[in-house]
């Protein structure tokens, strides 16, 4: 079975600071994507990313793909405060979804 | 809003039970996916319809069931209830058949299994 591995599980961070969350994968796959997750609520999708070397940018948040690495990162630039949620990846191996642990990520103002 | 509405919202039911979720994709999404979500497990994919066809199989119990009917709309079937099946339920949509489009996720159901 496929195991994504997510990591910080938790991170806090100052507004206007930069970081980068990691996800893992134990087996080969171009397909992964990341999702935010606010308290109480359901998933809502950022993006989807299918090919190696993919790279793609919403606002502050921007995501990337090695394939060769089994690695993708999510990188937050200048955090705000609204960045405050849960963010997940999730790797697509023949049309099933195998999630990692997800990442808190706290902006302290 | 997604576009994917999911009933019930919240639903409490004994051990032993059988309880249907309910799932509307957006209009015009033709596949529609099912997940759980537990702090034990966290997120777990249970099973994907392609256009009233079973696609994909993830970490569904055989207690489990769903199906997708000709409007599109799914249903999630649960049966002999566990404590251990309380949890989130989600469905999600997409417009294609393969998982490279964007899903949407509908609110959840919150099941509580007493």
């Amino acid at each position: 079975e496929l195991k994504v591995e997510q990591n910080p599980l938790f991170l806090s961070m100052q507004e206007g600071k930069n970081y980068t969350i990691y996800c893992n994968y134990s087996t080969t796959s171009d397909r992964l994507y990341w999702y935010r997750q606010d308290p109480g609520k359901s998933l809502e999708s950022l993006f989807v990313l299918l090919s190696n070397g993919a790279v793609k940018q919403e606002g502050r948040l921007m995501a990337s793909l090695d394939t060769k690495a089994r690695l993708s990162t999510l990188h937050i630039t200048a955090a705000v405060h609204d960045l405050s949620a849960t963010y997940f990846c999730a790797v697509d191996m023949g049309h099933q979804f195998y999630f990692g642990t997800g990442t808190s990520l706290t902006v302290i103002p | 809003d997604s576009g994917v509405t999911q009933t019930p919202k919240h639903l409490i039911t004994a051990t032993g039970q059988r309880v249907t979720l309910r799932c509307s994709p957006r209009s015009g999404d033709l596949s529609v996916y099912w997940y759980q979500q537990s702090l034990d497990q966290g997120l777990q994919f249970l099973i994907q319809y392609y256009n009233g066809e079973e696609r994909a199989k993830g970490n569904i119990l055989e207690r489990f069931s769903a199906q997708q009917f000709p409007d599109l709309h799914s249903e999630l079937n649960l049966s002999s209830l566990e404590l251990g099946d309380s949890a989130l339920y989600f469905c999600a949509s997409s417009g294609g058949g393969g998982g490279q489009e964007t899903q949407y996720f509908g609110p959840g159901t919150r099941l509580l299994v007493l």
